[in-house]
């Protein structure tokens, strides 16, 4: 099973540049999330979703968009990179009513210039 | 998170000593999960805890919530080096909302 995958995983962009950070899971989970992840911040929430398209903020939302068109997919949008978005973003994916881990995906660390 | 704090944030042990971290809420959980994070890499799921008072082993890893569903600890006996990495709680506080995840303990397991 793939599970939770993440593209790329790695990923370099120049200040101002645009780019979607991909997520997909085949577990046909309802609910979706995106977080960054800084040194001595642990994750931080940025956006989720509770099914296909409903989107929400989270705790840390500026900079960033989301869609959700279909379950399997939950892209992230940067559409103008800032060095404070330099950081580990990861994707998870869970069914709702609580009582089930999230999984995570690998990851995507972005260095922004 | 403020509403979720993780002591302590880093940890050194020598390596067959026992030690504890800990997760304190400021709201009632519904649901208390522990994560391993090995360095640059996604989080493993270790336990997930929801009745007060329960206790949860997975091989030298114990873990707890406290009877008021407000605390958590988790527990490593004699620990080797396999148990070096990040540990993150996060918190289900219902809702139908995301994780809330503490900054987590470093620990680092030497010989």
């Amino acid at each position: 099973n793939a599970g939770v995958t993440q593209t790329p995983k790695f990923q370099v962009l120049k200040t101002g540049q645009s780019m979607t950070l991909q997520c997909a899971q085949d577990m046909n989970h309802e609910y979706m999330s995106w977080y960054r992840q800084d040194p001595g911040m642990g994750l931080r929430l940025i956006h989720y979703s509770v099914g296909a398209g409903i989107t929400d903020q989270g705790e840390v939302p500026n900079g960033y968009n989301v869609s959700r068109s279909t379950t399997e997919d939950f892209p992230l949008r940067l559409l103008s990179a800032a060095p404070s978005q330099t950081s580990v973003y990861f994707c998870a994916s869970t069914i709702p009513g609580g009582g089930s881990e999230a999984f995570f995906g690998q990851g995507t660390r972005l260095t922004v210039v | 998170s403020q509403e979720l704090e993780q002591s302590p944030q880093s940890l050194i042990v020598q390596e067959g000593k026992n030690l504890t971290i800990n997760c304190t809420s400021s709201k009632t959980l519904y649901g208390l999960y522990w994560y391993k994070q090995k360095y640059g890499e996604g989080l493993i799921f270790l336990m997930m805890l929801q009745k007060g008072g329960e206790e949860k082993s997975h091989e030298k890893i114990t873990a707890k919530l406290d009877e008021k569903k407000q605390q958590s600890s988790l527990h490593i006996t004699a620990s080797q080096p396999s148990h070096a990495g990040i540990y993150l709680c996060g918190a289900d506080f219902g809702g139908n909302t995301p994780l809330v995840f503490g900054k987590g303990t470093r620990l680092s397991v030497i010989a």
